[in-house]
């Protein structure tokens, strides 16, 4: 079925491991972003692509590591885990720059650094 | 300050009832504004874009802008259980060249039969 999917959708981790979180999408979109989500923040860019081999920080990029070789498939990164990273994470992606449509997101990968 | 702001409720209103949703943004030079819907454990989903001053309608949702006064809202008329969720406001400051949409923190609303 199209669309974006996240992998893991759970993961458990201890801190100063690293993690890798997927994402794949088969819309062919330009755009991916990688977004974070905590209570009392709301939804925060962490990096986001516009193209392959293009990436950029966004917000809260520290700590993460973000590449894109192919359109369809952005991985993000925990080089060495902390807490503070605990969080639910949302891949999206979009056929255009984020101004002018819509992102579609993925199911989300929760988080937990113990 | 902030750059998207919002009450983040919960809004509780009864069942047919209009459901009226703020949200500030402090960069005067955004270009685009969206309001997603957000169920309890699942991934936003967008329900209205805006672009320019003044009301856009889709359905029961109307979508109002006024950039000189920097707010943009949300109305849902004849409010539905089914309406019970998180709204996020999302805004793309100029300063970011288009590609970076700022999320407000989310107004939860709770719809009651």
């Amino acid at each position: 079925d199209a669309g974006i999917t996240q992998s893991p959708r759970y993961k458990i981790t201890e801190t100063g491991r690293q993690v890798t979180l997927m994402c794949h999408q088969t819309w062919s979109h330009s755009y991916m972003f990688w977004y974070r989500q905590d209570l009392g923040h709301g939804l925060r860019l962490i990096y986001y692509s516009a193209a392959a081999d293009i990436t950029d920080k966004g917000e809260v990029p520290d700590g993460y590591v973000v590449s894109r070789s192919k359109t369809e498939n952005f991985p993000l990164t925990l080089e060495s885990a902390t807490r503070s990273q605990t969080s639910v994470y949302f891949c999206a992606s979009s056929e255009g720059p984020a101004l002018t449509g819509e992102l579609f997101f993925g199911e989300g990968s929760r988080l937990t650094v113990l | 300050q902030k750059e998207v702001e919002q009450n983040s409720g919960p809004l509780s209103v009864p069942e047919g009832a209009i459901a009226s949703l703020n949200c500030t943004y402090s960069d005067r030079g955004s270009q685009s504004f969206f309001w997603y819907r957000q169920y309890s454990g699942k991934s936003p989903e967008l329900i209205m874009s805006i672009y320019s001053n003044g009301d856009k309608e889709d359905g029961r949702f109307t979508a109002q802008l006024n950039k000189a006064s920097q707010y943009v809202s949300l109305l849902i008329r004849d409010s539905q259980p089914s309406d019970s969720a998180t709204y996020l406001c999302a805004v793309t400051p100029i300063k970011a060249a288009g590609n970076k949409l700022t999320f407000g923190g989310g107004t939860r609303v709770l719809v009651k039969p």
